[in-house]
C-alpha cells in the first residue's frame, strides 16, 4: 500500500500571506495526486489533480507541484474562506484503490 | 449535475451489520460515465475509502477492509449500497457516498453530504 505522509499537521497563517502544505508518497505516483478542501461539517471537494491542474471553479490563488514522491499545494495570499483541513490522495494505483493523506489544517494565525 | 444523498441507520450495534444507501439524481447509475464510491471518515481522523463499483457490477475494495465489506448497484432505484460486516467501534465514523468519472482523472468530483454512523450497545 502507498502512504501518503502529509505536514505540518496543522499550520498557522495570516490572512492574505501564503501558504505551503506538503505531502509525501511512500514510493512514486508520478502525478497521480489530487488535493481536497475539507471544511467543517461539510464533504470534501476537489481542488488540484494531477498534481497540478485546478479542478473547474477553484480560484487562481491555489497552485499544485510536485511528482514523484513530493507535492506541494500552495495558496498564494490566503482568504478567510480558505482555512480549512486539506488532503493529499494518490490514484496511482486505480484500479483497484486510493490512498489518502492523514491532512493538513490550516488555521488563522 | 449528480447529486448524491446517503441513507441509513445512525446507530449499529457491535458485531452487526451496517447498510447504507446513497441516492443518485441528475444521472442514472446504469451510466457508463461514472464509478461510484464510499469514503469514510472516523471523528476528528482522516478519510479512508472503502469502496467502489462500476456500473457493470465490477467492484474494488480497500484491502483492509475487503474482508467485511460489499458494495452494490440497484438500478431500479437509482442507488447504490455499502455493507460492513462485523462492525466494531473503530467503525464509527462520518460515511460519504461519492463518484468520479470513468473516463479521465479518478478524483471524486461529487459527494454526499454524508451520514453519521456510530457503532455502540
Amino acid at each position: 500500500e502507498i502512504v501518503m505522509t502529509q505536514s505540518p499537521a496543522t499550520l498557522s497563517v495570516s490572512p492574505g500571506e501564503r501558504a505551503t502544505l506538503s505531502c509525501r508518497a511512500s514510493q512514486s505516483v508520478s502525478i497521480n495526486l489530487a488535493w481536497y478542501q475539507q471544511k467543517p461539517g461539510q464533504a470534501p471537494r476537489v481542488l488540484i489533480y494531477g498534481a497540478s491542474t485546478r479542478a473547474t471553479g477553484i480560484p487562481a490563488r491555489f497552485s499544485g507541484s510536485g511528482s514523484g514522491t513530493e507535492f506541494t499545494l500552495t495558496i498564494s495570499s490566503l482568504q478567510s474562506e480558505d482555512f480549512a483541513i486539506y488532503y493529499c490522495q494518490q490514484y496511482t494505483n486505480w484500479p483497484p484503490g486510493y490512498t489518502f493523506g492523514q491532512g493538513t489544517k490550516l488555521e488563522i494565525k | 449535475q449528480l447529486q448524491l444523498q446517503e441513507s441509513g441507520p445512525g446507530l449499529v450495534k457491535p458485531s452487526e451489520t451496517l447498510s447504507l444507501t446513497c441516492a443518485v439524481s441528475g444521472d442514472s447509475v446504469s451510466s457508463s460515465s461514472y464509478y461510484w464510491g464510499w469514503i469514510r471518515q472516523p471523528p476528528g481522523k482522516g478519510l479512508e475509502w472503502i469502496a467502489s463499483v462500476y456500473y457493470s457490477g465490477r467492484t474494488y475494495y480497500n484491502p483492509s477492509l475487503e474482508s467485511r465489506v460489499s458494495i452494490s448497484v440497484d438500478t431500479s432505484k437509482n442507488q447504490f449500497s455499502l455493507k460492513l460486516s462485523s462492525v466494531a467501534a473503530a467503525d464509527t465514523a462520518v460515511y460519504f457516498c461519492a463518484v468520479f468519472p470513468a473516463v479521465g482523472t479518478p478524483v471524486f468530483d461529487s459527494w454526499g453530504l454524508g451520514t453519521q454512523v456510530t457503532v455502540s450497545s
